[in-house]
């Protein structure tokens, strides 16, 4: 079955610091991989996704993903955080080939000190 | 603009009665989908539908009904018998083909039973 983790639960970043959110899926096979973004009492937003190909994908607000097949992993990293990027960061994988189920992490929330 | 619409944004409702939800899109996505947040579980999927007057329980449909007859809605309705209803409910929707697990968000309905 599939399966998402996100180990860290809360994290806590300066402003203008670099930020890394873990996410590690276990899948049979090469997966479709995302990030959400949510803020308070709103809906999430679509950052970025990974399908194939390049294995370092942009998204959307600055921020990147590597897909590191050999850890079976898919981090998200912004080199400086603004105080606007305080909200809760979800990932999620669906398998390849068009089936209809996202599987969510249980998210990280980040904070953002000025 | 495209986008998912869902209302109302806050529902109140007394224990014992049942409740609908809306959701709406016009992205001319075929799937759609309904979600429940609860505070650190993450996403869990009630209900999802690929193609009109078609859908399919997801991991926690008890309690829930849902209908799909028309392409741009999917009504969500909580019955008296979902035992712990108050939570954050939000709809999504994907197009079909390949990028089926390609979601997108509405911004939800927060619901309250007391």
């Amino acid at each position: 079955a599939q399966s998402v983790t996100q180990p860290d639960i809360h994290i806590t970043v300066s402003e203008g610091a670099s930020l890394e959110l873990r996410c590690n899926y276990s899948y049979g096979a090469t997966p479709y991989l995302f990030w959400y973004v949510q803020s308070p009492g709103q809906g999430l937003q679509l950052l970025l996704k990974y399908f194939s190909g390049d294995t370092l994908v942009q998204g959307i607000k600055g921020f990147e993903a590597e897909f590191k097949r050999s850890q079976s992993s898919f981090n998200l990293r912004k080199p400086s955080v603004h105080w606007s990027d305080a909200a809760e960061y979800f990932c999620a994988v669906g398998p390849q080939g068009g089936s209809e189920k996202l599987v969510f992490g249980k998210g990280t929330k980040l904070t953002v000190n000025p | 603009d495209g986008g998912i619409t869902q209302s109302p944004k806050y529902l109140f409702r007394k224990e014992g009665q049942n409740v609908t939800l809306s959701c709406e899109q016009n992205l001319n996505h075929d799937a759609m989908y309904w979600y429940r947040q609860d505070p650190g579980q993450g996403l869990r999927l009630i209900y999802y539908s690929q193609i009109v007057n078609d859908f399919q329980k997801g991991d926690i449909a008890e309690g829930y009904s849902v209908s799909r007859e028309k392409k741009e809605s999917f009504p969500l309705t909580v019955t008296s018998a979902q035992k712990n209803p108050t939570a954050f409910y939000l709809c999504a929707s994907s197009p079909s083909g390949p990028h089926l697990n390609e979601q997108y968000f509405g911004p939800g309905t927060r619901l309250t039973v007391t």
